[in-house]
């Protein structure tokens, strides 16, 4: 089946460590983002890529980083510059269906980073 | 600036009850328009959504939506509720481009 696997589900990360969150899909969706969800404010896009070798800074994309060598991967570093890394965090692709634009998402299930 | 607004962000119903939660959006332009799900411990997914024509939307589980453009407004309905029913619901606004812009989320729990 089609999807978007997330990895690991559950991370926990020292104060000052950079730890690297995996998002792979085997949709052939070229575009692929990475949005943080906390409690009561919705899905706050990170970083977003529309091909590979190339990728845009969202809203928060402070702290964050990027790579997306492959069509299939894009994953995503947290760094020890990120303040509040504790949160979850979703990995989505976009395709087009039929010719005509379809806009919607398919979501990955989510990793779960914890800062201790 | 581009924004969802979603006006309620829990809301508890008893089964059989009615459900609309509103949704309003900031943009002038053409938009597309979705209704994610998120169930307890599962993965967000689509409920239904509008590119054009008929501004009422069908979407699963018996689920619709109805645009109104001179309102700015995508508003999800359900006539009776269910307990699974019980999840948060996003509401999401794409203008054309590749970014979709995402509202805070309304938290549904349905009593049995």
């Amino acid at each position: 089946d089609g999807g978007i696997t997330q990895s690991p589900k559950y991370l926990f990360r020292k104060e000052g460590q950079n730890v690297t969150l995996s998002c792979e899909q085997n949709l052939n969706h070229d575009a692929m983002y990475w949005y943080r969800q906390d409690p009561g404010q919705g899905l706050r896009l990170i970083y977003y890529s529309q091909i590979v070798n190339d990728f845009q800074k969202g809203d928060i994309a402070e702290g964050y980083s990027v790579s997306r060598e492959k069509k299939e991967s894009f994953p995503l570093t947290v760094t020890s510059a990120q303040k509040n890394p504790t949160a979850f965090y979703l990995c989505a692709s976009m395709g087009e269906t039929g010719g005509f634009g379809d806009y919607g998402y398919t979501f990955g299930s989510g990793t779960r980073l914890t800062v201790v | 600036a581009q924004s969802v607004s979603q006006h309620n962000h829990h809301v508890i119903l008893s089964e059989a009850a009615s459900l609309e939660l509103g949704c309003n959006y900031s943009y002038g332009g053409t938009v597309n328009l979705f209704w994610y799900v998120q169930y307890p411990g599962q993965h967000l997914q689509l409920l239904l959504k509008y590119f054009s024509g008929d501004p009422l939307v069908k979407g699963i589980k018996g689920f619709e939506a109805e645009f109104i453009k001179s309102k700015f407004s995508f508003n999800l309905r359900k006539p009776s509720v269910q307990w699974s029913d019980t999840a948060e619901y996003f509401c999401a606004v794409n203008t054309g481009g590749f970014k979709t812009i995402f509202g805070a989320g309304t938290r549904l729990f349905v009593k049995a």
